[in-house]
């Protein structure tokens, strides 16, 4: 069976760091680009970064950009989220998601498998 | 990065037809045909049910269509029944390499 499991939420100061884990299981996971996406309490979807199959290449919105960073290991099927200076706004459920296709450019692909995600709290 | 406009509800009683719209810009929706809509039932993971605007994975109901004209995308659920009643959200990829969601959907039957 195809399956994502998040691990890594918790809750965090303003300012400070989490790193955020998902062990993919049942495909080929270096195959596969993976991105991290996220929702906030009662709010909608916001995709927040991608990598490629390989790790070479990494995406992110420009909310993210220069505090997150995205990380695979596919010796394990794993893939991270280094979150660094976090903010209250950053206050979210975060889901990793598996890429449908083996396509160049993670963003234009679809995610078919989802995890059920991990909860991330910044609050002082 | 701005979120895709969708509207906020759209309801339908069981058995009708109703439709999601997805506005995006020429640098999203517009210009590529990668816009994909998931469902997400409450406190569930979203589940994919078109991908590049009109195609449905494997074991998705043929009630759902998706389709695209300029810089809107539109999802039509037929037939309309109480397990489609969830939040839907469209996606597409935009020129900055990223992808953008829309606000979310709420769908209500009647």
């Amino acid at each position: 069976e195809v399956q994502l499991l998040e691990s890594g939420g918790g809750s965090v100061q303003p300012g400070g760091s989490l790193r955020l884990s998902c062990a993919a299981s049942g495909f080929t996971f270096n195959n596969y680009a993976m991105s991290w996406v996220r929702q906030a309490p009662g709010k909608g979807l916001e995709w927040v970064s991608a990598i490629s199959g390989s790790g070479g290449s990494a995406y992110y919105a420009d909310s993210v950009k220069g505090r997150f960073t995205i990380s695979r290991d596919n010796s394990k099927n794993t893939l991270y989220l280094q979150m660094n200076s976090l903010r209250a706004e950053d206050t979210a459920m975060f889901y990793c998601a598996k890429a449908t296709f083996l396509r160049v450019v993670p963003a234009t692909d679809a995610f078919d498998i989802w995890g059920q995600g991990t909860m991330v709290t910044v609050s002082s | 990065q701005s979120a895709l406009t969708q509207p906020a509800s759209v309801s339908g009683s069981p058995g009708q037809s109703i439709t999601i719209s997805c506005t995006g810009t020429s640098s999203d929706v517009g210009g590529y045909d990668y816009v994909s809509w998931y469902q997400q039932h409450p406190g569930k993971a979203p589940k994919l049910m078109i991908y590049d605007v009109s195609n449905r994975p494997s074991g998705v109901s043929n009630r759902l269509s998706g389709s695209k004209s300029g810089n809107t995308a539109s999802l039509t659920i037929s037939g309309l029944q109480a397990e489609d009643e969830a939040d839907y959200y469209c996606s597409s990829y935009t020129s900055s390499t990223t992808l953008a969601f829309g606000g979310g959907t709420k769908v209500t039957v009647l």
